[in-house]
């Protein structure tokens, strides 16, 4: 199976400030890796697709980049609704399976 | 709007079993491969298994901590997925999400997901 870790499992930072999250995967995924946001009981909302593709109506301050085995996903503006926990996944081979999280907390 | 709605949870016993629904409205369910995700409270996302439609041949795959105790089907003339679990342990008690694995040009993605339906496994 590909593991895929986050880092950091936690941040803090605040309105206005540029966040970037690192997501590693265990062998190389070309840019099957997508990303999510999850806020406090709900469910994942989808944000990026092939790693660097927006979903449709997410906020273009949302950005993702990499290839192979390192990508990140940057938030060039924190806004109050950006602080949720934030999800990679790899699409490349069966079982899917999603980082551990990275939550996004108001400093 | 595609809405998905799953029900059925509650709580078990071990080695006890529960069958979760998940009625989807606003797609063509018929076309749609179809994943379970659960969330242990507290914890992360786990990818639990999906359904292919069946004119891709309607193929199951499993995570391997739920092979062999979990099914997934689908009812396509009722717009229902299915996922039944069975010898159900302590370690399954999660919220479960139906999602519909969108198939790209290139990559796969969930999208959208249900609002969940709490699993809890206790004695």
């Amino acid at each position: 199976d590909i593991q895929m870790t986050q880092s950091p499992s936690s941040l803090s930072a605040s309105v206005g400030d540029r966040v970037t999250i690192t997501c590693r995967a265990s062998q190389s995924i070309s840019i099957y890796l997508n990303w999510y946001q999850q806020k406090p009981g709900k469910a994942p909302n989808f944000l990026i697709y092939a790693a660097s593709s927006l979903q449709s109506g997410v906020p273009s301050r949302f950005s993702g980049s990499g290839s192979g085995t390192d990508f990140t996903l940057t938030i060039s503006s924190l806004q109050p609704e950006d602080f949720a926990t934030y999800y990679c996944q790899q699409s490349y081979s069966t079982p899917w399976t999603f980082g551990q999280g990275t939550k996004v907390e108001i400093k | 709007e595609v809405q998905l709605v799953e029900s059925g949870g509650g709580l078990v016993k071990p080695g006890g079993s529960l069958r979760l629904s998940c009625a989807a409205s606003g797609l063509t369910f018929s076309n749609a491969w179809m994943s379970w995700v659960r969330q242990a409270p507290g914890k992360g996302l786990e990818w639990v298994g999906r359904i292919k439609s069946k004119t891709d041949g309607g193929t199951r795959d499993y995570a391997a901590p739920v092979k062999g105790r979990f099914t997934i089907s689908r009812d396509d003339s009722k717009n229902t997925l299915y996922l039944q679990m069975n010898s159900l342990k302590t370690e399954d008690t999660a919220v479960y999400y139906c999602t519909t694995e969108v198939v790209g040009v290139t990559v796969n993605w969930f999208d959208p997901w249900g609002q969940g339906t709490l699993v809890t496994v206790s004695s």
